[in-house]
């Protein structure tokens, strides 16, 4: 069964760095890959869409990239802020139609000023 | 333009009893999801509805769960019986199309005495 990994279960970093957070799967590769933030007591955010015919998306300080032949997603947060912090969660959509995402364990990010 | 509303926020049952937890979702959504996440777990799929049908259901449990959404009206999650272990935050989300980015509500949480 397809199997989902984000780096680490927590990453701290200091205010003004680029945080990097990372999304391995097993098997073969999506159709689809998003990411999502969720902060405590809250449902999840939708952030980015990436295609897997796209190796790169950016939206202001958020960056994706997808590589599959890795197998992985790399997650860029840049000039990151306190505000920042929270749990950040990648998701696989798989090419049937309709078919629901699947979501990682998730990374909880805190920025340190 | 009001978001994926769910009710209610918080939900306590004894042993045994019915829960139902109900999912309004964005207007122009015709694609409902509900996942079910545990103390520091990821989410869960569950079941995938279109309305008045279910798409996939491959993460309900067999017995106890069911899943609706009709044609007029919210989207239900009902556990029968309920026992400790169904305690968790069961979020709904919704989408335009299968392949769009979900937007999330705010879950219910459920906690069984």
């Amino acid at each position: 069964s397809q199997k989902i990994e984000q780096n680490s279960e927590a990453l701290n970093i200091q205010e003004g760095k680029t945080a990097t957070l990372t999304c391995n799967y097993t098997n073969y590769s999506p159709a689809y890959l998003q990411w999502y933030r969720q902060d405590p007591g809250r449902g999840p955010v939708f952030l980015l869409l990436i295609r897997e015919n796209e190796k790169e998306k950016r939206k202001e300080r958020l960056k994706v990239t997808f590589d599959t032949t890795l197998k992985q997603s790399l997650f860029h947060i840049t000039a990151s802020q306190p505000a920042d912090s929270a749990t950040y969660l990648c998701a696989l959509q798989y090419d049937n139609y309709g078919q629901n995402f699947v979501f990682g364990p998730g990374t909880r990010l805190s920025v340190l000023p | 333009n009001a978001g994926v509303m769910q009710n209610p926020r918080h939900l306590v049952r004894r042993r045994g009893q019915e829960a139902r937890l109900r999912c309004s979702p964005m207007k122009g959504h015709s694609h409902v999801y509900w996942y079910r996440q545990l103390p520091e777990e990821g989410l869960k799929f569950m079941v995938y509805l279109q309305k008045e049908n279910i798409i996939d259901e491959s993460g309900m449990p067999k017995e106890r769960f069911s899943a609706e959404f009709p044609k007029e009206g919210p989207s239900i999650l009902r556990i029968q019986q309920v026992v400790r272990g169904d305690s968790a935050a069961y979020f709904c989300a919704s989408s335009r199309r299968g392949r769009d980015g979900y937007t999330f509500g705010s879950g219910t949480r459920l906690t069984v005495v």
